[in-house]
């Protein structure tokens, strides 16, 4: 099965970006759509947009449509998930999956802290 | 707030059956297929069932999904320990902007 490996765990100030990447194994990259999800510490998980890899075209959530911007690198099958303007409730492990059934990536802590 | 309703727990014995339901409405579960991830704690979240009651490769028939009108279900019957786990459903929502929505979680003990 398709695994997608994210990048390692961030720590950031307020106010900062942070970037997270995702590869995928091979032609695999293009098959579906890339999807975004956050989790806040013992909180539920929270959609965050959608990336096509082969158009690039994406989607955003209404709530994060300010401040996420995805694309990708298809030399090297990775996506990409740009966040700024980092607040402390930004703090959550950061999925990517592939469609939405996935397989999804490890997870990438993401800590927001002055 | 989740467009989605969930209980936030649920509990039974093992050998039990157990029914975890997820409440929407018309513009998400009224007219889109839901999905249901399964979490166990730190560790990231598996796809359980598709497409309202289709099981993906490899999942046990304990497993059973469900859809009726603005609400979808999951059942697990013959419950294991290891079916201890936080439990999501999902599906996408017109009134969202198109958005893929997910229910608040169902936290399943094995008492």
């Amino acid at each position: 099965q398709v695994q997608l490996a994210q990048s390692g765990a961030e720590v950031k100030r307020p106010g900062a970006s942070v970037r997270v990447a995702c590869r995928a194994p091979g032609n695999t990259f293009f098959t579906y759509d890339i999807n975004w999800v956050r989790q806040a510490t013992g909180q539920g998980l929270e959609w965050m947009g959608w990336m096509n890899p082969k158009s690039g075209n994406t989607g955003y959530a209404q709530k994060f449509q300010a401040r996420v911007t995805l694309t990708r690198n298809t030399s090297i099958g990775t996506a990409y998930m740009d966040l700024n303007n980092l607040r402390s409730d930004d703090t959550a492990i950061y999925y990517c999956l592939s469609g939405t059934m996935g397989p999804w990536g490890q997870g990438t802590l993401v800590t927001v802290s002055s | 707030q989740s467009v989605l309703t969930q209980s936030p727990s649920a509990s039974a014995t093992p050998g039990q059956r157990v029914i975890i339901s997820c409440s929407g409405s018309t513009p998400n579960i009224g007219t889109y297929p839901v999905n249901w991830y399964q979490q166990v704690p730190g560790t990231a979240p598996k796809l359980l069932m598709y497409d309202d009651d289709k099981r993906p490769s490899g999942v046990p028939d304990r497993f059973s999904g469900s859809k009726s009108g603005t609400s979808a279900s999951l059942a697990i019957s013959g419950l294991q320990s290891e079916d201890e786990a936080d439990y999501y459903c999902a599906t996408w929502d017109d009134s969202l902007n198109g958005d893929w929505v997910f229910g608040g979680g169902t936290k399943l003990t094995v008492l």
